[in-house]
């Protein structure tokens, strides 16, 4: 089955710890992208990779990192500077950034408890 | 800054109706045009995709397309209960550098 995994599906965050959201594609996508997601609003871009060993930061990167050592993968942490982490976040990849459409993970839930 | 605009509704049809949802955008340089649907607490899943003027149809959904105006529109017909979503329209162009922007989406309720 070709597609997006996000994993875990819910996670829950102590305030002032990092966690890592997973993200795996297998559709040979080039481009990669992280959302941000709270209640009733849009999509926010956090950070996007047109290509392996390469990537951009979004309209709110600070508080986030991310790495593209593979093509398949494309991990988010949330670090503890990022004050209000609580959201929906959602990855998505692309084929390539050149006006393709954009197919989406399921998302992870992430609450600071 | 490159934007793309939507009525975040919530826009309410008759069940059977035709829902008529719009999207306009700034750049001049889109070249792609996307629409999403997303259920509440879900991820965003494409339904249509038009890259020329005019309308594209699939089903009982038609994306309509007019550049020089600038905007985008999903016209749903015989609207059912299971339409009811936020639906998010996207925006691409076909350089490189840019990367694909979102709308906030419109929320559509169809009325049994």
């Amino acid at each position: 089955d070709g597609g997006i995994t996000q994993s875990p599906k819910y996670l829950f965050r102590k305030e002032g710890q990092n966690v890592t959201l997973s993200c795996e594609q297998n559709l040979n996508h080039d481009a990669m992208y992280w959302y941000r997601q709270d209640p009733g609003q849009g999509l926010r871009l956090i950070y996007y990779s047109q290509i392996v060993n390469d990537f951009q930061k979004g309209d709110i990167a600070e508080g986030y990192s991310v790495s593209r050592e593979k093509k398949e993968s494309f991990p988010l942490t949330v670090t503890s500077a990022q004050k209000n982490p609580t959201a929906f976040y959602l990855c998505a990849s692309s084929l390539d950034s050149l006006g393709t459409e954009a197919f989406f993970g399921q998302g992870t839930r992430l609450t600071v408890v | 800054q490159k934007e793309v605009e939507q009525n975040s509704g919530p826009l309410s049809v008759p069940e059977g109706a035709i829902a008529s949802l719009n999207c306009t955008y700034s750049d001049r340089g889109s070249q792609s045009f996307f629409w999403y649907r997303q259920y509440s607490g879900k991820s965003p899943e494409l339904i249509m995709f038009i890259y020329s003027n005019g309308d594209k149809e699939d089903g009982r959904f038609t994306a309509q397309l007019n550049k020089a105006s600038q905007y985008v529109s999903l016209l749903i017909r015989d609207s059912q209960p299971s339409d009811s979503a936020t639906y998010l329209c996207a925006v691409n162009s076909d350089n490189r550098d840019d990367k694909i922007i979102f709308g906030k989406g419109t929320r559509l309720h169809i009325l049994p």
